[in-house]
């Protein structure tokens, strides 16, 4: 099945820096990939996505990479702010077959 | 709209028994699934259903059961509760997945004893 390893588990930035936190999947069959923002004891929210047909999207101060050929994306978030701090999970969905695999989450915390 | 409700928010079971989790969305979503996220990690997909009356299995089947008999209502039953199945449930919904957003509900937690 697939895999999703996503790095770093923790990062900590001061307020304006940006942040990057990177994710590799093993399934090339894998054809979306949303990347989700959770605060601490609430739902998991959409925050951007790809699919597999674009290499870059950007919203605003965030911005997402796919990398197919070597199977890796990113997340970007420029002129971090204090309110950017959460736990933040990659995902790869194989959605002809309704799956989806997520990572284990990356802590980031913006110290103001 | 209400978007996607779980009932309940909160539970604590006793080893062995059984119980459903409910789940429902007004959103007329095809697509609805149920993951348990343990602490420290990432979501995993239990079961899913890509329209009414038709379900599959996800990750981590073992020891749950879904049905999906109309569009709106996805419940998840644990046929008999063990301490590893202790864990916050998410229901989630999606009018097509991969086109458009995959929306979660408030979560269960569930605590076995």
């Amino acid at each position: 099945g697939e895999n999703v390893e996503q790095h770093p588990s923790t990062l900590s930035v001061q307020e304006g820096d940006s942040a990057v936190i990177k994710c590799t999947y093993s399934d090339s069959a894998s054809n979306y990939f949303p990347w989700y923002k959770q605060e601490l004891g609430k739902r998991p929210q959409l925050i951007i996505d790809i699919r597999s047909n674009v290499g870059e999207k950007k919203d605003q101060r965030i911005a997402v990479t796919l990398n197919k050929t070597a199977k890796h994306f990113s997340l970007h978030i420029t002129e971090t702010q204090p309110e950017d701090s959460a736990v933040y999970f990659c995902a790869a969905f194989y959605t002809n077959a309704g799956k989806s695999t997520f990572g284990d989450g990356t802590t980031l915390t913006v110290k103001p | 709209n209400a978007g996607v409700t779980q009932t309940p928010k909160f539970q604590v079971l006793k080893t062995g028994q059984s119980m459903t989790l409910q789940c429902a969305q007004d959103m007329n979503h095809e697509y609805m699934s149920w993951y348990r996220q343990d602490p420290g990690m990432g979501l995993r997909l239990i079961h899913y259903s890509v329209g009414a009356g038709i379900t599959d299995q996800g990750e981590v089947p073992n020891g749950y059961n879904v049905s999906r008999s109309t569009t709106e209502d996805f419940p998840l039953r644990l046929l008999s509760a063990a301490p590893s199945q202790t864990s916050v449930y998410f229901c989630a919904s999606s009018y097509s997945l991969g086109e458009y957003e995959q929306y979660f509900g408030p979560g269960t937690r569930l605590t076995v004893t």
